[in-house]
């Protein structure tokens, strides 16, 4: 089975810093990568995933990660984070079997000050 | 409107209580699920559906029970609820396939708390 491991719970920025969020996870196939926001009151939306092809995915918002497969990581990155970024960011994996499931990270809670 | 649809989105109740959450979306899709979000804890798969005829225990089935009405509708009961069932829950859904599985579509979420 697979997991996902978010390694740090809560993340304290200024605005127009720089952000990275790390995520790896342990699994021995091949899996599509996710990342699922979580703005404060709301339900989780996604951000961005990764199925093949190109390692560095873009998502909405300036948001990009990218899949570096021979360290099983898919890092979130943002180069100037805003205000409203605060949110609570969710890695997640799915292997790519027909029946599969999606498995959570813990989050992350991300802070920016104005 | 919302594509996945939850209520009620907020309950207050007492122990040994039977509660009902109840989906329902208008996506179309095949799948869905049943998760429970605590802090810190991130999102734990309580029961999940591919079909109308299939349902599937997740990671934490124990003092829940689901029914799938119809393609649209998916409820989540809690039979006797407990205080440690006090928690944020979120239906959702996604189409079948193996990427596509992946990217799920949540409902606004239910809060319940247990007394």
């Amino acid at each position: 089975a697979q997991s996902v491991s978010q390694h740090n719970h809560h993340v304290i920025l200024s605005e127009a810093a720089s952000l990275e969020l790390g995520c790896n996870y342990s699994y021995g196939g091949t899996v599509n990568l996710f990342w699922y926001v979580q703005y404060p009151g709301q339900h989780l939306q996604l951000l961005l995933k990764y199925f093949s092809g190109d390692p560095l995915v873009k998502g909405i918002k300036g948001f990009e990660a990218e899949f570096i497969k021979s360290k099983f990581s898919f890092n979130l990155r943002k180069p100037s984070v805003q205000w409203s970024d605060t949110a609570e960011y969710f890695c997640a994996v799915n292997s790519t079997g027909a029946n599969s499931k999606l498995t959570f990270g813990k989050g992350i809670t991300l802070s920016v000050r104005p | 409107d919302a594509d996945v649809t939850q209520t009620p989105r907020n309950r207050i109740t007492k122990t040994g209580k039977r509660i009902m959450l109840e989906c329902s979306q208008t996506k179309g899709h095949d799948r869905m699920y049943w998760y429970r979000q605590d802090p810190g804890l991130g999102l734990q798969l309580i029961y999940y559906s591919f079909d109308v005829k299939d349902i599937n225990k997740g990671e934490i089935s124990d003092g829940y029970s689901v029914s799938r009405q119809a393609q649209a509708k998916f409820s989540l009961s809690l039979e006797s609820a407990i205080p440690n069932q006090t928690a944020l829950y979120f239906c959702a859904t996604s189409e079948a396939g193996t990427g596509s599985a992946g990217e799920l579509f949540f409902g606004e979420g239910s809060r319940l708390t247990v007394l």
